[in-house]
């Protein structure tokens, strides 16, 4: 399966501020996805990173809150904007493998607003 | 759009039972049904798949079974092991939809020694 890599891997941050969020892949892929994981709870899409256009967000999540990019098939970043402790989450990167359409995901990235 | 539930949201087993996760979904056009283990900390990890050509998977302890007609599918763990303790996630999604998982809330097993 494709190596995903996340960095930040934590980070405690501070109310009001931003911060960024990047996905390496070590394949070229064609779907890119954000995930958010609130603490004790499942999983909910954010958004699709689309190579060289605008994210698709889900019902809920704007880019304004969110903004995401994709400049290649290999990369993307999520930034979470103007942080509140309500953005205390878990923020996973997936991608689909092009080979059997199988969705994995990456390390992911812990943040604590304060 | 999809929604996926899934029960028990608790499952505490013994060491050596079985233990089985049951999940439903309501799109009919859902066609791929992962299911992920997570320990604490760390990411949810694919365990088995199965796709809705194929009614049983099988991957040594850990099976998933799927009903397209009643719409749910189970996970069942064999012969369970401490090492098994985590929490499970089925999902489903309909690959035409660019593979956006919806992910059931979620299940806590504990094995007891």
């Amino acid at each position: 399966s494709a190596v995903i890599s996340q960095k930040p891997s934590r980070d405690i941050c501070q109310r009001g501020t931003s911060l960024t969020i990047q996905c390496q892949v070590d394949s070229q892929v064609t779907m890119m996805f954000w995930y958010r994981q609130q603490p004790g709870q499942s999983l909910t899409l954010i958004a699709t990173a689309n190579q060289g256009s605008e994210a698709t967000y889900e019902s809920g999540f704007v880019i304004d809150k969110f903004p995401i990019s994709r400049p290649n098939l290999t990369f993307s970043t999520l930034t979470v904007s103007n942080m509140s402790p309500e953005d205390s989450s878990i923020y996973l990167c997936s991608v689909e493998e092009n080979s059997g359409n199988t969705i994995y995901f990456g390390e992911g990235s812990w943040l604590t607003v304060v | 759009g999809e929604n996926v539930e899934q029960h028990p949201s608790t499952l505490s087993v013994q060491e050596g039972d079985s233990a089985v996760i049951k999940c439903t979904y309501s799109d009919s056009a859902s066609n791929y049904f992962p299911w992920y283990k997570q320990e604490l900390g760390k990411r949810p990890q694919l365990i088995i798949d199965i796709r809705s050509n194929v009614g049983e998977k099988k991957d040594q302890r850990i099976a998933v079974t799927l009903n397209k007609t009643a719409k749910h599918f189970s996970l069942h763990i064999t012969e369970t092991q401490p090492e098994d303790s985590a929490v499970y996630f089925c999902a489903a999604t309909p690959m035409a939809a660019g593979n956006k998982l919806t992910f059931g809330g979620g299940t806590r097993v504990l094995v007891k020694p």
